[in-house]
């Protein structure tokens, strides 16, 4: 079954760090490049990060200061999201997505379930 | 970095009423415009790529069309399950950034 799901949300306190996992299957995983994408509780969509699919280029959105990371391990078929210095405007739910080309243009046309970020005290 | 506005927010349509939404690219981004639907408590579905080609399985009652930094994205004879939020996205150059949605209520 062609698939993503998210794991390693949870409750984590202001400051902390997490890492959220993105386990693909059904696919040659080792082909495509990946994204993050997460949505704030009652909030649009916000486009995070993106990782190439031999993993040598990483783009990120300037919002996230650096504090992010995305990688990943080809042979597991998994990409990651680190996370720290954590604070409550990144309580959100985290979605992971595959990038199909169409001639030039990009697309994100698998998505997985989200996994849920809640950073309080 | 490219802003992208859709408009409007919300809007609220009969059942097998029209809808059209907008999107503005802050810059030209040729053709490189998606289109997602997200229903509540789901996760985004692509609907449109470049623009105008639908995603396979999407139903052809949607439509997208533009180019440079106008799109749209039609619905003709809305069904239940079009009862959702929108979102548009450009690919043209990261960061990838979305639309701020558009929300159809039904009347």
């Amino acid at each position: 079954q062609v698939q993503l799901v998210e794991t390693g949300g949870g409750v984590v306190q202001p400051g902390m760090s997490l890492r959220l996992s993105c386990a693909a299957t059904g696919f040659a995983f080792n082909t495509y490049s990946m994204h993050w994408v997460r949505q704030a509780p009652g909030k649009g969509l916000e486009w995070l990060a993106l990782i190439t699919y031999d993993g040598k280029e990483k783009f990120y959105s300037e919002s996230l200061r650096g504090r992010f990371t995305i990688s990943r391990a080809n042979p597991k078929k998994i990409v990651y999201l680190d996370m720290s210095r954590l604070t409550a405007e990144d309580t959100a739910v985290y979605y992971c997505a595959r990038e199909e080309r169409f001639r030039s243009v990009y697309y994100l046309d698998l998505w997985g379930q989200g996994s849920l970020v809640t950073v309080s005290s | 970095d490219i802003q992208m506005t859709q408009s409007p927010s919300s809007l609220s349509a009969s059942i097998r009423g029209r809808v059209t939404i907008t999107c503005r690219a802050s810059q030209n981004i040729r053709t490189n415009l998606n289109w997602y639907q997200q229903q509540s408590g789901k996760a985004p579905k692509l609907l449109v790529y470049a623009a105008s080609t639908l995603q396979s399985g999407v139903p052809p009652r949607f439509s997208g069309s533009g180019s440079g930094t106008d799109f749209t994205l039609t619905i003709s004879a809305l069904q239940p399950d079009d009862f959702a939020t929108y979102y548009c996205q450009q690919s043209y150059t990261a960061p990838y950034s979305f639309g701020q949605g558009t929300k159809v209520e039904i009347k």
